[in-house]
């Protein structure tokens, strides 16, 4: 099994509609970051938590990290087109580091 | 400020050929990454440097994988020869500390028939 598992795997939202996509371990995560990938293209930063509890946002997207700091969620307020690809969550297992990611949530927005 | 470079940016090869992946990371910073992902997965890592150093390769598979970054700058993924499972996106990364925020390429989409 995956040790960053991610739900749901795939999802079509209305544009406007809200979302929120969940990124779980089983051991404690040391960092834990938030990319977006287009099909084809890099990974591309979005936010980063370190602290259980620690909230950020940027523009419509917020994420946040439990207190446990074993799961996060991220959620898109208002989705528009411009959000669709495929949202990874990457988490250090450790202090050394090295990332190990989760498999990937893939979003389409209907217009 | 330049982002994280990659190319070629497509090859499509025949097995048991080989092929070279050149990256050259964001200005200043001393850790390099390259990973492999599969086609619906996640990118798992190959192999990362602190500066022209291995930290970490455990998960290269170094009978037909190799890679340098000779002047703890830019760096080269070798695979040879290559089989149809490596058929892959190659990303490579770089972070300004061993901890810091990894910062990707575009990747390079490889096809081996």
């Amino acid at each position: 099994s995956q040790e960053l598992e991610q739900s749901p795997q795939s999802l079509i939202v209305q544009e406007g509609k809200n979302l929120t996509i969940n990124c779980t371990s089983s051991k404690t995560l040391y960092g834990l970051y938030w990319y977006k990938q287009k099909y084809g293209e890099g990974l591309i930063f979005l936010m980063m938590l370190q602290k259980g509890g620690e909230e950020k946002s940027h523009e419509k997207i917020t994420a946040k990290l439990d207190e446990k700091k074993q799961q996060s969620s991220l959620h898109i307020t208002a989705s528009q087109p411009s959000h669709a690809g495929i949202y990874l969550c990457g988490a250090g297992l450790n202090q050394g580091g090295k990332l190990i990611f989760g498999q990937g949530t893939e979003l389409s927005v209907k217009p | 400020e330049a982002g994280v470079a990659q190319s070629p940016r497509y090859k499509i090869i025949e097995k048991r050929q080989s092929v070279a992946f050149w990256c050259n990371p964001i200005s200043g910073h001393a850790t390099l990454y390259w990973y492999q992902q599969i086609l619906g997965q996640g990118p798992k890592l190959l192999i990362q440097f602190q500066n022209n150093g291995v930290v970490d390769d455990s998960q290269l598979p170094k009978d037909r994988f190799s890679a340098e970054r000779l002047k703890g700058v830019d760096s080269t993924l070798k695979i040879q020869p290559a089989k149809l499972e490596d058929s892959a996106v190659y990303l490579c990364a770089s972070s300004f500390g061993g901890v810091g925020t990894q910062y990707f390429g575009p990747g390079t989409r490889l096809l081996v028939l």
